[in-house]
């Protein structure tokens, strides 16, 4: 049973407002990622982690930053929210040492930006 | 370039009758390809990982098969709270980043 924690599930604020997206694990996973999910369309990687005092930016543009000084913590900071940033954030996170990247995902974060 | 496409975008059908969802994917080196399952409003769910061409894997009433160039997932005799939307990704030697598939909504009338 993967453990791993979002919040808040819902947000929403205002343009120009910072916010931070919080994730946790604990099942001593290594690698953490964010995603970014619009209705009907793929999965985007923004950012992900191999471990402590590691961190990487992922395919898609963003203007978030992320941060990660324990193992099973994983936040996503957006310094001034836009209507643009309106998504669902994800929070993934999978085990070291295995061949392929079995990620386990939380609930997501529903963010609206007014 | 790595691509996966996932057909088709949305499939309905009645309680019992037995349908296949594919995904087609483009990669230099597959180290893997995933199956999950997303209900509204939450995270993607692991069902399977497949390897190899010729391999099949089962879970339930779902059962996924992989190819060099496409995956199926077969769900037989399907019940509605089958419906969810069934996303694929594909992981190359060349790129450890998943590929996603945009998904496909599966809905499952009683």
């Amino acid at each position: 049973e993967a453990d791993i924690y979002q919040t808040p599930r819902y947000l929403v604020i205002g343009t120009g407002k910072k916010i931070t997206l919080e994730c946790s694990q604990t099942m001593g996973h290594d690698k953490m990622y964010w995603y970014q999910q619009d209705p009907g369309m793929e999965l985007h990687l923004i950012h992900y982690s191999y471990g402590v005092n590691s961190t990487e930016k992922g395919d898609l543009s963003s203007e978030s930053t992320v941060s990660r000084i324990r193992t099973e913590h994983f936040p996503l900071t957006l310094e001034s929210a836009r209507p643009s940033h309106t998504s669902q954030y994800l929070c993934a996170s999978s085990p070291r040492g295995s061949s392929t990247d079995t990620q386990y995902f939380g609930p997501g974060t529903r963010l609206t930006v007014l | 370039e790595d691509q996966v496409t996932q057909s088709p975008e949305a499939l309905r059908l009645q309680e019992g009758e037995s349908s296949s969802l594919n995904c087609s994917y483009t990669v230099s080196g597959l180290r893997g390809l995933f199956w999950y399952r997303q209900d509204p409003g939450k995270g993607p769910e692991f069902l399977f990982t497949l390897y190899s061409a010729g391999e099949e894997k089962e879970k339930e009433r779902l059962k996924a098969t992989l190819t060099k160039k496409e995956s199926f997932l077969h769900i037989t005799a399907p019940k509605p709270e089958d419906s969810a939307t069934y996303l694929c990704a594909v992981q190359g030697s060349s790129n450890y980043q998943l590929i996603w598939g945009a998904g496909t909504k599966l809905i499952i009338k009683p």
